[in-house]
């Protein structure tokens, strides 16, 4: 089956810090969302990517889907406290419109 | 942005007992609408997707009999888990489109999730 791979699982981040995670997929697709979840409820759509080689911003966010259509990478740039959570890249299997979500990378603060 | 509203938030229940989640668009019709469980530190596992007036289909794994799925109108889901057992608390997320042919992202709006805990 599909194999969509998040990394890293974790990170701690310190104030002001730019930080990254990438996912890659054994497939080709034609679509990257990029989620973020706070604890106790839903995800929340962050950004999204149609065509490869796409670089999109949201603020202090950039994603880009790779021109192979394998991989998608999101930055954070001069990270805040709130930008803690669990961050989610996700693919629609062609199928029945089906969301497909990687592993998740938990960011935390550094203590 | 569209908003759904998904009921109780939490909930705990006795082993052997029925659970329904209820999952409400408030300001669009929901052509389609998914299913979602979330263990702890883990990813959101597609349940079954559900289209209004359409019977649910379920991912591979998911017992129907265990989750039952109604969709009989365009604003509103519900998932029951029947005789539920601790081994099934977990965190139950919805989502829904407005659409039913090909998704895209900004047409997919999820639920604020239901924790739910069976002693």
């Amino acid at each position: 089956g599909q194999q969509l791979n998040q990394s890293p699982q974790s990170m701690f981040i310190q104030e002001g810090e730019d930080v990254s995670m990438n996912c890659t997929s054994s497939s080709i697709f034609n679509t990257w969302l990029w989620y973020k979840q706070d604890p106790g409820e839903g995800p929340v759509l962050l950004i999204a990517l149609y065509k490869a080689g796409e670089l999109t911003s949201n603020g202090r966010l950039t994603a880009q889907f790779g021109i192979t259509r394998k991989d998608s990478f999101l930055n954070i740039s001069a990270s805040i406290p709130s930008d803690v959570g669990i961050y989610f890249c996700a693919l629609f299997k062609a199928a029945g419109n089906k969301l497909t979500f990687g592993g998740g990378t938990r960011v935390l603060v550094k203590p | 942005g569209a908003v759904v509203s998904q009921h109780p938030s939490w909930v705990i229940c006795k082993s052997g007992t029925s659970v329904k989640i209820e999952c409400r668009s408030l300001d669009f019709q929901a052509t389609t609408m998914f299913w979602y469980r979330q263990f702890p530190k883990q990813s959101l596992m597609l349940m079954a997707t559900s289209n209004e007036g359409s019977k649910a289909t379920y991912e591979q794994g998911v017992e129907k009999d265990k989750f039952l799925i109604n969709h009989a109108s365009l604003t509103l889901s519900t998932l029951t888990v029947t005789s539920a057992h601790p081994e099934d608390s977990s965190f139950y997320i919805c989502s829904a489109s407005p659409d039913r042919g090909l998704l895209r992202g900004e047409k997919l709006f999820f639920g604020s999730g239901t924790q739910l805990s069976v002693l």
